[in-house]
């Protein structure tokens, strides 16, 4: 089976400190893996991908995401949170060509 | 400027009367799907297509039609539009199926079914 779970519904950093979102994967295939932000009443923005090259990838706005095969983890980081981070995040893996699995989101909190 | 156009972007509707959700791209995209967003659910697929005249099921396709006639068009149709339809949808389109360039999304469209 495949499925992609976002360990925490809800994150709140302040302002200027690390940000760290999990995401793990389940797949039988090699997947892609993707990232995307939504702010409020906006549409999804992809935020960067990873599809079997570099395993650490770089993404808009000072984002990463790196890759671990062995832990089934594909976690986004950002060295220094700033308030126009706060959005919703979700994790996406792509299995097959048409099938991609959408995490249940996380909501970045940034307090001032 | 590229992108996917979604129309209405809010719809209240009363159970049983036929809708259309409108989904345009103008960035001459094959791929093309249609999601819905639930909290706590994350998005789900209710159709794809994968060129015209090319349309599959996703994981939610119950309730939903959807047709495409041309590359720039994919509508979504409620023929009898129910309480649990009530929704936030996505439209969104991609050159190569999302793999390596990922999608490209609409603002949304958010359902009421009372």
């Amino acid at each position: 089976a495949q499925s992609v779970t976002q360990l925490d519904s809800h994150v709140s950093v302040s302002e200027g400190t690390p940000v760290l979102l999990r995401c793990n994967y389940s797949s039988s295939y090699s997947p892609s893996l993707f990232w995307y932000v939504q702010h409020p009443n906006k549409g999804l923005q992809l935020l960067l991908k990873y599809t079997s090259a570099a395993t650490l990838v770089k993404g808009i706005n000072g984002f990463e995401a790196e890759f671990k095969k062995s832990e089934t983890s594909f976690h986004l980081t950002k060295p220094s949170a700033h308030m126009s981070d706060a959005a919703e995040y979700f994790c996406v893996v792509r299995i097959l060509f048409n099938k991609f699995y959408f995490g249940s989101g996380t909501k970045l909190n940034v307090k001032p | 400027e590229a992108q996917v156009t979604q129309n209405p972007r809010y719809l209240i509707t009363v159970t049983g009367k036929k809708l259309t959700v409108t989904c345009s791209q103008n960035m001459n995209h094959e791929y093309m799907s249609w999601y819905r967003q639930d909290p706590g659910l994350g998005l789900r697929q209710i159709y794809y297509s994968m060129n015209v005249e090319v349309t599959d099921k996703g994981d939610v396709p119950e309730g939903y039609k959807v047709s495409r006639k041309e590359k720039r068009n994919f509508p979504l149709i409620l023929e009898s539009p129910s309480p649990n339809q009530t929704s936030l949808y996505f439209c969104a389109s991609s050159s190569t199926g999302g793999g390596l360039y990922g999608y490209t999304f609409g603002s949304g469209t958010r359902l009421t079914v009372v």
